[in-house]
């Protein structure tokens, strides 16, 4: 079975601060796809990333940037220089090769202050 | 290009009640899935649509159903409600093939109080 764990509940950092979210997944397919989602209050499930299991490099984009270890089973999420409007629930999910299965872990509720 | 649509956005209904929840999919994407998300039990997924077919299913009891139009617009229903079931339902789409890798698109949920 799939799985996927935030093990950080909730996270408080002061702005401008770097932030890591943890994400740990569990799966038995060798295919797999790994995203990462911002739920700000509104409650819509932003999209910011997609990782393939075969492509471990890490990638940045801006203040943000995701490291994808296949050998911990861990896809982190780090914020630089933290902002106010990064506050939300970040998710991690997982999907399988088959995309029928598409599992999301419990959130990590991120509050930034000024 | 339009996001996916959800109506209504906040609703309250009282228990016993049936409820109906709609779902306007991305333009030309074929699989709406439908999550209930509640501060207890996370993100959970209720089903996915595809061509007007339900493809797969959570682990929800029968109260709980949908249905997709040929227009790939979605509805879900819900009913004899429980207090239990107060929760912001989240309506997704993609394009889909026969195995969609790719990232869903939410909408803005709707979100429903049971009294």
């Amino acid at each position: 079975a799939q799985k996927v764990t935030q093990a950080q509940t909730e996270i408080s950092v002061v702005e401008k601060e770097d932030v890591t979210l943890d994400c740990v997944y569990e799966t038995r397919d060798t295919t797999y796809y790994l995203f990462w989602y911002k739920q700000p209050p509104s409650g819509e499930l932003v999209f910011l990333i997609r990782r393939n299991s075969f492509d471990e490099q890490n990638e940045i984009s801006g203040r943000y940037s995701w490291n994808f270890q296949k050998s911990t089973s861990s896809f982190n999420f780090t914020i630089t220089a933290s902002q106010v409007v990064d506050s939300a629930v970040y998710f991690c999910a997982l999907r399988d090769n088959y995309g029928q299965n598409f599992v999301f872990g419990p959130g990590t509720r991120l509050s930034v202050l000024p | 290009k339009a996001g996916v649509t959800q109506t209504p956005r906040y609703l309250i209904k009282t228990r016993g009640q049936q409820v109906t929840l709609s779902c306007s999919p991305i333009s030309g994407h074929r699989s709406v899935s439908w999550y209930q998300q509640t501060p207890g039990q996370g993100l959970q997924f209720l089903f996915e649509y595809f061509s007007e077919t339900q493809r797969n299913k959570g682990n929800f009891p029968g109260r709980f159903s949908g249905r997709q139009f040929s227009n790939s617009r979605s509805e879900m229903n819900v009913s004899t409600l429980e207090l239990g079931d107060s929760a912001l339902y989240l309506c997704a789409s993609s394009l889909a093939g026969a195995s969609d890798t790719g990232e869903l698109f939410f909408g803005e949920g709707s979100r429903l109080t049971v009294l």
